[in-house]
């Protein structure tokens, strides 16, 4: 099992540009997640799915759009670049909802992106 | 809203000291608590967990106990080691509103021989 692989893992664009990460998993979970990690403040939920075509704001969701057309990917676009989305972004996965017994997020490597 | 406190770091320890890194919570209803660790350049891993009130969890000499009365969740580790350098977070999952975790700052731990 390659568990939740991210890609790219670095990337640099120009203030205006767009681009899209993409997270595969394949453990077969039913929930998926993307957040933003910045200095000082931790991880931010942006977007999660908890299920194959759903999706739904968390935290910090503008700027930003996802979609969930197959269960084992998760894809977080950028339409229009801007410098404030430089971050390390993070996707993760959990068979069900996180405070269900024994569950748990599976994090990815992660993805740092630099908007100039 | 739900919110997670915890001491900022770096924190710098010598080999086999005793750690502690304070987490305090605010959140709605009965919230699941958890320790995550990020070693450099990795994502985050799940160090433990504890779903309900006085529960203990524990992994690789970690402990952390769910003290509901103070609202608080502190990881402990009697003696540590140089490969427990990384950063912790404290992250809490209350059930309500949106289904991901809110995690605190995270506390780098440097370990030195």
């Amino acid at each position: 099992n390659a568990g939740v692989t991210q890609t790219p893992k670095f990337r640099v664009l120009k203030t205006g540009q767009s681009m899209t990460l993409l997270c595969a998993q394949d453990m077969n979970h039913e929930y998926m997640y993307w957040y933003r990690q910045d200095p000082g403040m931790g991880l931010r939920l942006i977007h999660y799915s908890v299920g194959e075509g759903t999706t739904a704001k968390g935290e910090v969701p503008d700027g930003y759009n996802v979609s969930r057309l197959k269960k084992q990917n998760f894809l977080l676009g950028l339409e229009s670049a801007a410098p404030s989305q430089t971050s390390v972004y993070f996707c993760a996965s959990s068979p069900d909802r996180v405070w269900a017994k024994y569950n748990e997020q599976f994090f990815g490597p992660g993805t740092r992106l630099t908007v100039l | 809203g739900d919110s997670v406190t915890q001491m900022e770091g770096p924190v710098t320890l010598s080999e086999e000291a005793f750690l502690t890194i304070n987490c305090t919570y605010t959140a709605t209803g009965y919230p699941s608590l958890f320790w995550y660790v990020q070693y450099p350049g990795e994502g985050l891993q799940l160090l433990l967990k504890a779903t309900k009130a006085d529960d203990k969890g524990s992994n690789k000499g970690f402990e952390a106990t769910y003290r509901k009365e103070t609202t608080s969740f502190h990881l402990e580790k009697g003696s540590v080691q140089v490969s427990d350098s990384a950063v912790y977070f404290c992250a809490l999952h209350s059930g309500g509103g949106a289904d991901g975790l809110t995690f605190g700052k995270g506390t780098h731990l440097i370990i030195q021989p």
